[in-house]
């Protein structure tokens, strides 16, 4: 599974966009990338995940660089309720992934 | 959907008793997991069931811990006897057979305190 490199905390002023970087620059060509949140006393929370190009949900917009050794989160309006850590993950998109947390980024949305 | 149910939320016991926490995945989901953050670290994956059977316990501490899935349904996972590090918010996460790492949904964890 690839290692990643994130910011260990990052602010954000409610209803501005947060974008929260992740360095991933031993991601294979077949491994995706994963993004899953963990908000406090919860459970971690899927968000979204991408392999080359650019993937939006209804919750976040993963943009991933040409190279694959980058990605990016964006939250486009930031909410109080976006406060969390924010994970993430490399590894494969079929059989069983072992999910490999690391230290996250702690993302404070402020009013 | 019923989302996955953890039970307890919170557990305080003494070193050396013994506690099972519980999971029940939602319903239909073959694959269902455990994960565990002890104090000041990362959470960190302790096994896999699939249905029954465990596909993968590579991350189980030791032989103080038995997980088990009877039926393919709900999960219980045992500590016994407790040690004061085993402290720590236990997660369990269900998904469908198929969905490799997305879409895994997270319990919202067992509290357990050992003192």
């Amino acid at each position: 599974d690839a290692k990643t490199t994130q910011p260990p905390s990052m602010d954000c002023a409610e209803g501005r966009a947060a974008n929260l970087p992740c360095n991933h620059s031993t991601i294979s060509g077949n491994e995706y990338v994963y993004w899953y949140r963990q908000i406090h006393s919860q459970g971690p929370q899927y968000i979204i995940h991408g392999l080359k190009n650019n993937e939006t949900n209804e919750m976040a917009s993963l943009i991933i660089t040409e190279d694959r050794k980058s990605s990016t989160l964006i939250l486009p309006h930031a909410t109080l309720r976006d406060t969390a850590v924010y994970y993430c993950i490399g590894g494969m998109n079929t059989g069983f992934q072992k999910l490999v947390f690391g230290t996250g980024t702690r993302l404070l949305v402020s009013p | 959907e019923a989302g996955v149910t953890q039970f307890p939320s919170h557990s305080v016991i003494e070193k050396g008793q013994t506690v099972t926490l519980r999971c029940d995945p939602i319903s239909g989901h073959d694959n269902l997991y455990w994960y565990r953050r002890v104090m000041g670290k990362e959470i960190k994956f302790l096994l896999h069931f699939v249905k029954e059977s465990k596909q993968d316990e590579s991350g189980m501490p030791n032989n103080r811990f038995l997980a088990e899935r009877t039926g393919g349904t709900y999960s219980t996972l045992k500590v016994q006897p407790a040690e004061l590090e085993d402290s720590g918010v236990y997660f369990c996460a269900s998904s469908h057979r198929d969905r490799a790492g997305y879409g895994y949904t997270f319990g919202s964890g067992t509290r357990l305190t050992v003192v």
